[in-house]
């Protein structure tokens, strides 16, 4: 257990509103990262930080935006949801040196978009 | 680009039996490779891991060798249980000349049910 929590855990919205879920870690690791899990695709990276106010694109960051304004929190915004941002959502943290760095999950949110 | 592949699911074993779940990779620079579990309506656990060739993660029964020659690192396990169910997750964290780029590139997951 690396200290993430995820909220929401679940989550309905309705196409073209806001969506922010955020994710919280309470052991101060400085790289953070958001992935979404689809049925077929595996997991895939969204965005991630590598430290407050410093973050980057993966590779499905269309239609996401995120913000890390202190260590403990990285956020992860949907602009105005679209159906095909359905999905469950993790949240993930690094831990190790860079020839052993090893991440680990929260528990998910799972979000439809309707 | 860097990529994973693991054999497709789902795969459906008797408990007891032997298993195997095959994962390739294709990477530049020296990648880690990893093995995450999903049980049903939970997050991704770290299995195990392997971080240079030849090393052999093992955890919980389960190992896997990294295999460079064969860009491989298959997951084994000698006897499965009932409990042993869930989705496998082959991924490799890319790195470059001793750096990391700090993201997994995730094989697509494969489904293990263990029947009594």
């Amino acid at each position: 257990d690396a200290g993430i929590t995820q909220s929401p855990r679940h989550k309905v919205t309705e196409t073209g509103t806001p969506v922010t879920l955020r994710c919280h870690q309470t052991e101060n690791h400085r790289y953070m990262y958001w992935y979404r899990q689809d049925p077929g695709h595996g997991l895939r990276l969204i965005h991630y930080s590598y430290g407050v106010k410093d973050t980057d694109k993966g590779e499905v960051s269309d239609g996401y935006s995120v913000s890390r304004s202190k260590t403990e929190d990285f956020l992860l915004t949907l602009e105005s949801a679209t159906s095909s941002q359905t999905s469950v959502y993790f949240c993930a943290i690094s831990e190790g040196n860079k020839e052993a760095e090893t991440q680990y999950f929260g528990p998910g949110t799972r979000l439809l978009v309707l | 680009g860097d990529s994973v592949t693991q054999m497709e699911g789902p795969v459906t074993l008797s408990e007891e039996a032997f298993l195997t779940i095959n994962c390739t990779y294709t990477a530049t620079g020296y990648p880690s490779l990893f093995w995450y579990v999903q049980y049903p309506g939970e997050g991704l656990q770290l299995l195990l891991k392997a971080t240079k060739a030849d090393d052999k993660g093992s955890n919980k029964g389960f190992e896997a060798t990294y295999r460079k020659e064969t860009t491989s690192f298959h997951l084994e396990k000698g006897s499965v249980q009932v409990s042993d169910s869930a989705v496998y997750f082959c991924a490799l964290s890319a790195r470059w000349y001793g750096g990391s780029q700090g993201n997994l590139i995730f094989g697509k997951g494969t489904k293990l049910s263990v029947k009594p």
